[in-house]
């Protein structure tokens, strides 16, 4: 009963490296998302996507990019990192899009980038 | 844009009463969902409640109630008999129905602190 598991919970990075967070869920959800949180902005919507295949820009995409190769998996990749990244980021998914539908949430991962 | 907005940054309730946090939204839809998460230290993201806007009567889940006042925008959470694990931060999200892609919008949140 996993639920959705993102790796990893922590990390940190040095200015222009590249890493990847996963995202992983076994409810066999369609839509799945990458949200970051920081101090006093709440969490704000990076990438999205509404099938395998399938990825959308949310509210702040830049400097992020995102695959849905697998129905279960949702990749959210850093090519070169920023200190403006540092953040909690989050992966949620949905079992439809519809309103009302409820975000099941992953742990998060802690990342710093010095 | 939808916007949500909560301006308690920090509230505290003696353990056994009861508070009450606020959460105001901006929209020009009709229909759409309001939830409040909340987050503990362990950073877990729970559901707490949910309310469709089309829907009078306020949610309501055990200890857990809101004010849902649709023509002020405004939606609050109620929490009665204040356990100290209800300690969190909690968050007031937006979902619109406009495409049908379950995405949410999050106010600033407000970090709650239950006092033995």
């Amino acid at each position: 009963n996993a639920g959705v598991t993102q790796t990893p919970k922590f990390r940190v990075l040095k200015t222009g490296q590249s890493m990847t967070l996963l995202c992983a869920q076994d409810m066999n959800h369609e839509y799945m998302y990458w949200y970051r949180q920081d101090p006093g902005m709440g969490l704000r919507l990076i990438h999205y996507s509404v099938g395998e295949g399938t990825t959308a820009k949310g509210e702040v995409p830049d400097g992020y990019n995102v695959s849905r190769l697998k129905k279960q998996n949702f990749l959210l990749g850093l090519e070169s990192a920023a200190p403006s990244q540092t953040s909690v980021y989050f992966c949620a998914s949905t079992l439809t899009g519809l309103v009302g539908t409820e975000a099941f949430f992953g742990q998060g991962t802690r990342l710093t980038v010095v | 844009a939808q916007t949500v907005t909560q301006s308690q940054p920090e509230m505290s309730v003696q353990e056994a009463e009861t508070v009450t946090l606020s959460c105001t939204y901006d929209t020009s839809e009709s229909n759409y969902y309001l939830f409040w998460y909340k987050q503990p230290p362990s950073r877990q993201m729970i559901l707490v409640i949910r309310q469709e806007a089309y829907k009078q009567q306020n949610a309501t889940e055990n200890r857990f109630s809101v004010n849902f006042q649709k023509a002020a925008k405004s939606f609050s959470l109620k929490i009665s008999d204040s356990q100290l694990g209800d300690t969190a931060m909690y968050f007031c999200a937006f979902m619109k129905p406009t495409g049908n892609t379950g995405k949410l919008i999050f106010g600033q949140g407000t970090t709650l602190q239950v006092k033995p």
